[in-house]
């Protein structure tokens, strides 16, 4: 069963950019994820699927200012520009059992 | 346009039952797995259940095993969740969230608005 590791919280400046980084545990550096974004007192949005190649597939409507990237274990996502309304917790999920998630990346926009 | 609006939150006292219910629509919701993922207040997200397309292969978390039952109707292109023995720590609001495939595929690319269920005395 794979753990998804993330860091509690990151912080960047509006118009910036800012990566966040969800951690695969060792052993399944393979496996696809898909980081949810969830905005204060509002339900998950699905962002994108990240693959290990590095690709990924953007969900509808997701603005091209969300890209994402992959290197070994390591998924990541980015965001461009950094807008008030980017400020949300993000959270990678994928596959074992069952699916599992990470304990999500509280975002800051300064 | 895709959406998924669950119902049957509310109080229930410790022991007790509840059943939610998820209404899909625009899509096709029989070709699609579901799954059920639930938020305690001021924690993270913590899958509890899927069910794929057919629905052959379900699955649980270790934590609310035994005593969930999750279930679909296509032909109405709805899920469910029974929640039975409930207990304080299964307060939280609860998602349903479509997966991208039919079978085999636990990543949700589409999530309902959640539903509160409330497990006090």
């Amino acid at each position: 069963q794979p753990v998804l590791t993330q860091s509690p919280s990151a912080s960047a400046s509006l118009g910036a950019s800012v990566k966040l980084t969800c951690t695969l545990s060792s052993g399944h550096s393979n496996h696809v994820i898909a980081w949810h974004q969830q905005q204060p007192q509002k339900g998950p949005r699905f962002l994108m699927k990240v693959y290990s190649d590095g690709g990924h597939t953007m969900g509808d409507g997701i603005p091209d200012r969300f890209s994402g990237s992959s290197s070994g274990a390591e998924r990541y996502l980015t965001i461009s520009s950094l807008q008030s309304d980017d400020e949300a917790d993000y959270y990678c999920q994928t596959w074992g059992t069952g699916s599992l998630f990470g304990g999500g990346t509280k975002l800051t926009v300064l | 346009e895709v959406q998924l609006v669950e119902s049957g939150g509310g109080l229930v006292q410790p022991g007790g039952s509840l059943r939610l219910s998820c209404a899909a629509s625009g899509f096709t919701f029989s070709s699609y797995s579901m799954t059920w993922v639930r938020q305690a207040p001021g924690k993270g997200l913590e899958w509890i259940s899927y069910i794929s397309s057919g629905p052959t292969t379900i699955n649980y978390a270790d934590s609310v095993k035994g005593r969930f039952t999750i279930s679909r109707d296509n032909a109405k292109n709805s899920l469910y969740l029974q929640m039975n023995s409930l207990r304080a720590e299964d307060t939280a609001v609860y998602y349903c969230a479509k997966s991208d495939c039919g079978a085999g595929c636990f990543l949700s690319d589409f999530w309902g608005q959640g539903a509160l269920v409330t497990v006090s005395s």
